[in-house]
Protein backbone atom coordinates (compact mmCIF):
# COMPACT_ATOMS: atom_id res chain seq x y z
CA UNK A 1 0.00 0.00 0.00
CA UNK A 2 1.35 3.54 -0.72
CA UNK A 3 3.96 4.99 1.91
CA UNK A 4 3.61 7.87 2.30
CA UNK A 5 -0.27 9.79 3.09
CA UNK A 6 0.01 13.66 2.58
CA UNK A 7 -2.64 16.00 5.28
CA UNK A 8 -4.57 17.86 3.53
CA UNK A 9 -5.20 16.95 0.32
CA UNK A 10 -5.83 20.68 -0.66
CA UNK A 11 -4.88 23.75 1.16
CA UNK A 12 -6.01 27.32 0.07
CA UNK A 13 -4.44 30.50 2.15
CA UNK A 14 -3.36 33.83 1.33
CA UNK A 15 -0.59 35.22 0.22
CA UNK A 16 2.04 35.93 3.31
CA UNK A 17 0.66 33.44 5.61
CA UNK A 18 2.27 30.14 6.54
CA UNK A 19 1.54 26.42 4.89
CA UNK A 20 1.97 23.60 6.99
CA UNK A 21 1.38 19.84 5.18
CA UNK A 22 1.99 16.94 6.73
CA UNK A 23 2.67 13.14 6.10
CA UNK A 24 2.58 10.23 7.20
CA UNK A 25 4.29 7.15 6.68
CA UNK A 26 4.00 3.12 7.50
CA UNK A 27 7.19 1.76 7.48
CA UNK A 28 11.00 2.45 8.90
CA UNK A 29 12.63 4.90 6.48
CA UNK A 30 16.42 6.17 5.52
CA UNK A 31 15.62 9.36 4.26
CA UNK A 32 12.09 11.76 3.61
CA UNK A 33 12.25 13.54 1.01
CA UNK A 34 9.50 16.73 -0.51
CA UNK A 35 9.16 17.54 -3.49
CA UNK A 36 7.10 20.27 -5.59
CA UNK A 37 5.38 19.90 -8.72
CA UNK A 38 3.64 22.79 -11.15
CA UNK A 39 0.46 22.33 -12.85
CA UNK A 40 1.42 19.76 -15.48
CA UNK A 41 5.14 19.71 -14.89
CA UNK A 42 7.52 17.53 -13.59
CA UNK A 43 8.86 17.14 -9.76
CA UNK A 44 11.06 19.87 -8.39
CA UNK A 45 13.43 18.34 -5.62
CA UNK A 46 13.35 20.37 -2.67
CA UNK A 47 15.01 18.90 0.72
CA UNK A 48 15.71 15.80 1.94
CA UNK A 49 16.08 14.67 5.64
CA UNK A 50 18.00 11.85 7.13
CA UNK A 51 16.33 9.68 9.54
CA UNK A 52 18.81 10.83 11.74
CA UNK A 53 17.87 14.47 11.58
CA UNK A 54 14.79 16.20 13.26
CA UNK A 55 14.49 19.46 11.43
CA UNK A 56 16.11 21.13 8.21
CA UNK A 57 15.50 24.57 6.98
CA UNK A 58 15.97 25.68 3.31
CA UNK A 59 15.08 28.94 2.65
CA UNK A 60 11.71 29.33 3.24
CA UNK A 61 11.32 25.89 4.14
CA UNK A 62 11.53 24.00 7.12
CA UNK A 63 10.75 20.27 7.45
CA UNK A 64 10.40 18.44 10.38
CA UNK A 65 10.72 14.24 10.86
CA UNK A 66 9.47 12.31 14.05
CA UNK A 67 9.96 8.67 13.27
CA UNK A 68 8.07 7.98 16.74
CA UNK A 69 5.49 8.98 14.86
CA UNK A 70 6.37 8.37 11.41
CA UNK A 71 5.53 11.51 10.42
CA UNK A 72 6.40 14.49 8.96
CA UNK A 73 5.67 18.58 8.20
CA UNK A 74 6.92 20.98 5.26
CA UNK A 75 6.02 24.21 6.46
CA UNK A 76 6.34 26.99 3.87
CA UNK A 77 6.39 30.68 5.77
CA UNK A 78 5.93 33.82 3.72
CA UNK A 79 3.99 31.78 0.95
CA UNK A 80 3.87 33.40 -2.47
CA UNK A 81 1.62 33.09 -5.90
CA UNK A 82 4.86 31.21 -6.87
CA UNK A 83 4.38 28.45 -4.21
CA UNK A 84 1.71 27.69 -5.74
CA UNK A 85 1.46 24.01 -6.73
CA UNK A 86 1.58 20.19 -5.26
CA UNK A 87 3.96 19.22 -2.62
CA UNK A 88 4.61 15.40 -2.60
CA UNK A 89 6.54 13.52 0.45
CA UNK A 90 8.19 10.55 -1.04
CA UNK A 91 9.95 7.87 1.47
CA UNK A 92 12.81 5.31 0.26
CA UNK A 93 12.59 1.93 -0.33
CA UNK A 94 15.23 0.04 -0.75
CA UNK A 95 15.91 -3.22 -3.10
CA UNK A 96 18.88 -4.59 -4.96
CA UNK A 97 20.81 -1.96 -3.07
CA UNK A 98 19.10 1.01 -4.93
CA UNK A 99 16.58 3.84 -3.45
CA UNK A 100 13.24 3.91 -5.06
CA UNK A 101 10.82 6.67 -3.94
CA UNK A 102 7.05 5.64 -2.83
CA UNK A 103 4.89 9.11 -3.18
CA UNK A 104 2.46 9.98 -1.45
CA UNK A 105 -0.92 11.62 -3.03
CA UNK A 106 0.40 15.18 -2.61
CA UNK A 107 -1.09 17.96 -0.98
CA UNK A 108 -2.55 20.84 -3.45
CA UNK A 109 -1.35 23.91 -2.51
CA UNK A 110 -3.28 27.23 -3.79
CA UNK A 111 -2.09 30.59 -2.09
CA UNK A 112 -4.37 33.40 -3.12
CA UNK A 113 -2.61 37.09 -4.01
CA UNK B 1 24.19 21.20 -17.58
CA UNK B 2 21.03 19.71 -19.33
CA UNK B 3 18.98 18.38 -16.75
CA UNK B 4 17.34 15.13 -17.62
CA UNK B 5 15.07 15.07 -21.03
CA UNK B 6 12.14 13.31 -21.80
CA UNK B 7 10.66 13.10 -25.41
CA UNK B 8 7.78 13.27 -26.42
CA UNK B 9 6.74 15.95 -23.81
CA UNK B 10 2.63 14.76 -25.01
CA UNK B 11 1.82 11.18 -27.02
CA UNK B 12 -1.82 10.38 -28.06
CA UNK B 13 -1.82 6.39 -28.77
CA UNK B 14 -5.23 4.71 -30.16
CA UNK B 15 -6.37 1.70 -28.36
CA UNK B 16 -4.13 -0.91 -29.28
CA UNK B 17 -1.27 0.97 -30.74
CA UNK B 18 2.20 1.22 -29.27
CA UNK B 19 4.15 3.86 -27.53
CA UNK B 20 7.09 4.69 -26.80
CA UNK B 21 9.12 6.84 -24.36
CA UNK B 22 12.27 8.45 -24.29
CA UNK B 23 14.54 9.54 -21.14
CA UNK B 24 17.75 10.92 -21.69
CA UNK B 25 19.41 11.31 -18.11
CA UNK B 26 21.47 14.33 -16.54
CA UNK B 27 25.25 13.89 -17.61
CA UNK B 28 27.02 11.83 -15.57
CA UNK B 29 24.31 9.82 -14.43
CA UNK B 30 23.73 6.20 -15.67
CA UNK B 31 21.18 5.40 -13.33
CA UNK B 32 17.49 5.60 -14.63
CA UNK B 33 13.86 5.22 -12.49
CA UNK B 34 10.59 5.07 -14.55
CA UNK B 35 7.79 6.61 -12.51
CA UNK B 36 4.08 6.40 -13.50
CA UNK B 37 1.43 9.22 -12.27
CA UNK B 38 -2.09 8.74 -12.74
CA UNK B 39 -4.57 11.89 -12.46
CA UNK B 40 -4.57 13.67 -9.16
CA UNK B 41 -2.30 10.58 -7.23
CA UNK B 42 1.32 11.07 -6.36
CA UNK B 43 4.01 9.45 -8.65
CA UNK B 44 4.30 4.93 -8.52
CA UNK B 45 7.79 3.65 -8.68
CA UNK B 46 7.65 1.26 -12.16
CA UNK B 47 11.60 0.10 -12.87
CA UNK B 48 15.10 1.12 -12.15
CA UNK B 49 18.04 0.59 -14.93
CA UNK B 50 21.57 0.81 -15.26
CA UNK B 51 23.54 0.37 -18.55
CA UNK B 52 22.56 -2.63 -20.48
CA UNK B 53 20.71 -3.85 -17.13
CA UNK B 54 16.77 -4.24 -15.26
CA UNK B 55 17.75 -4.17 -11.46
CA UNK B 56 14.02 -3.93 -9.81
CA UNK B 57 11.03 -4.04 -12.30
CA UNK B 58 8.98 -4.73 -9.12
CA UNK B 59 6.73 -1.87 -9.96
CA UNK B 60 6.08 -2.75 -14.01
CA UNK B 61 2.66 -4.07 -15.16
CA UNK B 62 3.55 -8.02 -15.94
CA UNK B 63 2.52 -7.38 -19.52
CA UNK B 64 3.00 -5.22 -22.00
CA UNK B 65 5.76 -2.84 -20.54
CA UNK B 66 9.35 -3.31 -20.78
CA UNK B 67 11.75 -0.92 -20.18
CA UNK B 68 15.99 -0.69 -22.08
CA UNK B 69 18.47 1.08 -20.95
CA UNK B 70 21.39 0.36 -23.28
CA UNK B 71 24.69 0.78 -23.74
CA UNK B 72 24.40 3.75 -26.01
CA UNK B 73 21.25 6.37 -25.88
CA UNK B 74 18.43 6.96 -23.71
CA UNK B 75 16.35 4.73 -21.92
CA UNK B 76 13.04 3.86 -23.57
CA UNK B 77 9.82 2.72 -21.58
CA UNK B 78 7.76 0.42 -24.12
CA UNK B 79 4.04 -0.10 -23.82
CA UNK B 80 2.44 -2.45 -26.48
CA UNK B 81 -0.91 -2.84 -27.24
CA UNK B 82 -2.21 0.76 -24.92
CA UNK B 83 -5.49 0.33 -23.08
CA UNK B 84 -7.40 3.55 -21.85
CA UNK B 85 -6.23 2.72 -18.63
CA UNK B 86 -2.36 3.78 -19.55
CA UNK B 87 -3.12 7.16 -20.16
CA UNK B 88 -1.11 8.77 -17.10
CA UNK B 89 1.91 10.84 -17.00
CA UNK B 90 5.48 8.45 -17.08
CA UNK B 91 8.34 10.52 -15.65
CA UNK B 92 12.05 9.60 -15.74
CA UNK B 93 14.30 10.28 -13.10
CA UNK B 94 18.51 10.34 -13.09
CA UNK B 95 21.41 9.86 -10.51
CA UNK B 96 24.67 9.18 -9.96
CA UNK B 97 24.35 6.30 -8.49
CA UNK B 98 22.50 3.37 -6.92
CA UNK B 99 21.61 4.66 -2.99
CA UNK B 100 20.86 7.43 -0.64
CA UNK B 101 21.59 9.99 -3.81
CA UNK B 102 18.71 12.27 -5.37
CA UNK B 103 17.20 11.30 -8.02
CA UNK B 104 16.26 14.60 -10.30
CA UNK B 105 13.14 14.48 -12.63
CA UNK B 106 12.64 15.21 -16.39
CA UNK B 107 9.39 16.94 -17.41
CA UNK B 108 7.43 14.25 -18.06
CA UNK B 109 5.34 12.19 -20.84
CA UNK B 110 1.97 12.74 -20.89
CA UNK B 111 0.38 9.67 -22.80
CA UNK B 112 -3.55 10.10 -24.07
CA UNK B 113 -4.66 6.90 -25.09
CA UNK B 114 -7.93 7.65 -27.54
Amino acid sequence: SQQGEEDPQALSIQEGENATMNCSYKTSINNLQWYRQNSGRGLVHLILIRSNEREKHSGRLRVTLDTSKKSSSLLITASRAADTASYFCATDAWNQGAQKLVFGQGTRLTINP
Amino acid sequence: NAGVMQNPRHLVRRRGQEARLRCSPMKGHSHVYWYRQLPEEGLKFMVYLQKENIIDESGMPKERFSAEFPKEGPSILRIQQVVRGDSAAYFCASSFDRGEYEQYFGPGTRLTVT
